[in-house]
């Protein structure tokens, strides 16, 4: 049983065209994020749903939006992709506060 | 801004040896800790954590170690094995962003590299 389960694992795109990622935690955890992790490993966060609400939005371009159907599934949908937004992308979902993140196995984005 | 960042990027140890990683931050609100562990191609997947009023916390093989007097933070693995090979975040958080959410900043990693 996968806790966070992430689709797809590997996205190869051209410049300019739109992709989505999925998450899906089967945790029964209340709150979810993503996070981008750069060529150097840094893990950086970019969005927080608590219940289907958006928490936390860090200065992320709006090309990417975030959409939660159900506090379940998280999923990322990014418009008009730059080769800059090459980068493994993270799922990640919690319970209580100060609980500890589960992570996803990774998104790797490649844009060409 | 304030952030959390490591003394050294790679760290190199024999089989058997016990490793030592370290992780400065510089948060004075920072008051709780994880480290994490993440092997290629998957996600971190959380080894210990700790709050701020303790100063050591044990695991299976894992001892943290908390310094607030000057805002250092170790994660010590005993007896290392080459599966431990892989990267190590440190992550803080102080802040507590709204109902059930909180955010983690994360450190910039240190490789472990376990020689056989």
């Amino acid at each position: 049983d996968t806790a966070v389960s992430q689709t797809p694992k590997y996205l190869v795109t051209q410049m300019g065209n739109d992709k989505s990622i999925k998450c899906e935690q089967n945790l029964g955890h209340d709150t979810m994020y993503w996070y981008k992790q750069d060529s150097k490993k840094f893990l950086k966060i970019m969005f927080s749903y608590n219940n289907k609400e958006l928490i936390i939005n860090e200065t992320v371009p709006n090309r990417f939006s975030p959409k939660s159907p159900d506090k379940a599934h998280l999923n990322l949908h990014i418009n008009s992709l730059e080769l800059g937004d090459s980068a493994v992308y993270f799922c990640a979902s919690s319970q209580v506060f100060r609980s500890g993140y589960t992570f996803g196995s990774g998104t790797r984005l490649t844009v060409v | 801004g304030e952030s959390v960042g490591l003394h050294l990027p790679t760290l190199s140890v024999q089989e058997g040896d016990n490793s030592i990683i370290n992780c400065a931050y510089s948060n004075s609100a920072s008051d709780y800790f994880i480290w994490y562990k993440q092997e290629s191609g998957k996600g971190p997947q959380f080894i210990i954590d700790i709050r701020s009023n303790m100063d050591k916390r044990q695991g299976q093989r894992v001892t943290v170690l908390l310094n607030k007097t000057v805002k250092h933070l170790s994660l010590q693995i005993a007896a290392t094995q080459p599966g431990d090979s892989a990267v190590y975040f440190c992550a803080e958080t102080a802040t507590y962003s709204g109902a059930g959410s909180y955010q983690l900043t994360f450190g910039k990693g240190t490789k472990l590299s376990v020689i056989p």
